[in-house]
């Protein structure tokens, strides 16, 4: 399937560190992009790089996009209690934007 | 800021009833879709909308499932005889581009229990 998959499930940081996950996909995406899931909610775009980027940075994330080892990383840094949340990978093909199964991010006061 | 909406948050419903969960997405948006999330599991595509008609779908979309725009701002999804399995956070979302050039953007989400 074309999905990404996040590595690692479930991240506990304290406020102030960076964290740090993980996607990797299976076959040739036109882009990539970051989501954020608060318990309960709807998700939330955080970035889109295509596959012709390698590097991306908005405000406190930064995305690096692999198409070689067909993986991407998403860095948050200076982490706060408000990032607690997950966040999901989604790789475009076909048209169409499919999720992995995220990284549930804990960050600690 | 605009905004996708969705109605209801929340409906429990008995084995074999129909539903139906209504979106309402941003004025200007030309896709639609419609996703689902199992509890504590990953976001699966359902299907996509397009010019008034299903761009793509996915297996999950059988028979039991349609989605219509009845109007130039409804977008519904139809789940004809519910199944416990259906039982799901059902996600609406929209775009003004494909996934190919831009974000989604997602409405809360309505909560389906099958009993």
């Amino acid at each position: 399937s074309q999905q990404g998959e996040e590595d690692p499930q479930a991240l506990s940081i304290q406020e102030g560190e960076n964290a740090t996950m993980n996607c990797s996909y299976k076959t040739s995406i036109n882009n990539l992009q970051w989501y954020r899931q608060n318990s309960g909610r709807g998700l939330v775009h955080l970035i889109l790089i295509r596959s012709n980027e390698r590097e991306k940075h908005s405000g406190r994330l930064r995305v690096t996009l692999d198409t070689s080892k067909k993986s991407s990383s998403l860095l948050i840094t200076a982490s706060r209690a408000a990032d607690t949340a997950s966040y999901f990978c989604a790789t475009e093909s076909d048209y169409k934007l499919s999720f992995g199964a995220g990284t549930t991010v804990t960050v600690r006061a | 800021e605009p905004e996708v909406t969705q109605t209801p948050s929340h409906q429990v419903t008995q084995m074999g009833q129909e539903v139906i969960l209504r979106c309402v997405p941003i004025s200007n948006h030309l896709y639609f879709y419609w996703y689902r999330q199992i509890l504590g599991q990953k976001v699966e595509f359902l299907v996509s909308f397009y010019n008034n008609e299903i761009s793509e779908k996915s297996e999950i979309f059988d028979d039991q499932f349609s989605v219509e725009r009845p109007d130039g701002s409804n977008f519904t999804l139809k789940i004809r005889s519910t199944k416990l399995e259906d039982s799901a956070m059902y996600f609406c979302a929209s775009s003004v581009w494909t996934p190919r050039t831009g974000e989604l953007f997602f409405g809360e989400g309505s909560r389906l229990t099958v009993l």
